[in-house]
C-alpha cells in the first residue's frame, strides 16, 4: 500500500522558473492538502481540498497554485519561483478531515 | 487566527527517563493530532484525541486532551534512544474544512 506518494523528492530550480509538484494517493481520500515546512515556522497550509474540483486558500497560498481534477491527485504549481520558497513541502491526506497521513516530503532549492 | 504553543521547544533526557511535552492554545479544537517526525521523513500519525478530557494510551506513550479541548500532553514512560524525533501536535478546526493548525513542535533526544 503506497499511500501518499509525492514527486520529485529533491528540486532545484532557479528565480522565475515554473514547476509542479505532484502528489497522489490511494487511499481514497476525500481530504488533501499542501504544508511546507521551514526551521523555526513549523508546518504551515499552503492549500487544501475537501474533494474533486474543490479547493481553498490556506495561511500562505501566494505564489502557488493548485487543482483537484481527481481524487487521487493533488499537484501544486509554483508559477514564478522565488528564493523565499525554498523550502520542505508536503503532501497529506485524510479521510475525515481530522488527521493528516504525510507523504515523504519535496526538498526545493531555488537559487 | 489559531495558534498552538508547544512547549518545551527542544528536550534531551537519558534513556529510562520520563517526560511530558505540552502543546496549548487559547482556541477550542474539534480534535487533537499528536505526530512524530523522523529527519528526512514526513510526520506520522500516532494518536487523534476528540472528546475533551480523553486519556489514550499507545504502549508508552500517553495521550491526554484538555477538559475545555484546548490542549493536549503527551507523556512518555522510560523513554529509549527510539523515542528520539520531533514531536507535533495540531488542531482540526473541524465544521466541513480541512484547515490543521500545527505547533512548531519538541525535538526530543534520547540519550543511550
Amino acid at each position: 500500500n503506497a499511500g501518499v506518494t509525492q514527486t520529485p523528492k529533491f528540486q532545484v530550480l532557479k528565480t522565475g522558473q515554473s514547476m509542479t509538484l505532484q502528489c497522489a494517493q490511494d487511499m481514497n481520500h476525500e481530504y488533501m492538502s499542501w504544508y511546507r515546512q521551514d526551521p523555526g515556522m513549523g508546518l504551515r497550509l499552503i492549500h487544501y481540498s475537501v474533494g474533486a474540483g474543490i479547493t481553498d486558500q490556506g495561511e500562505v497560498p501566494n505564489g502557488y497554485n493548485v487543482s483537484r481534477s481527481t481524487t487521487e491527485d493533488f499537484p501544486l504549481r509554483l508559477l514564478s519561483a522565488a528564493p523565499s520558497q525554498t523550502s520542505v513541502y508536503f503532501c497529506a491526506s485524510s479521510r475525515t478531515g481530522h488527521e493528516a497521513f504525510f507523504g515523504q516530503g519535496t526538498r526545493l532549492t531555488v537559487v | 487566527t489559531q495558534l498552538l504553543e508547544q512547549s518545551p521547544q527542544f528536550l534531551s533526557i537519558q534513556e529510562g527517563e520520563n517526560l511530558t511535552v505540552y502543546c496549548n492554545s487559547s482556541s477550542v479544537f474539534s480534535s487533537l493530532q499528536w505526530y512524530r517526525q523522523e529527519p528526512g521523513e514526513g510526520p506520522v500519525l500516532l494518536v487523534t484525541v476528540v472528546t475533551g478530557g480523553e486519556v489514550k494510551k499507545l504502549k508508552r506513550l500517553t495521550f491526554q486532551f484538555g477538559d475545555a479541548r484546548k490542549d493536549s500532553s503527551l507523556h512518555i514512560t522510560a523513554a529509549q534512544p527510539g523515542d528520539t524525533g520531533l514531536y507535533l501536535c495540531a488542531g482540526s478546526s473541524g465544521a466541513g474544512s480541512y484547515q490543521l493548525t500545527f505547533g512548531k513542535g519538541t525535538k526530543l533526544s534520547v540519550i543511550p
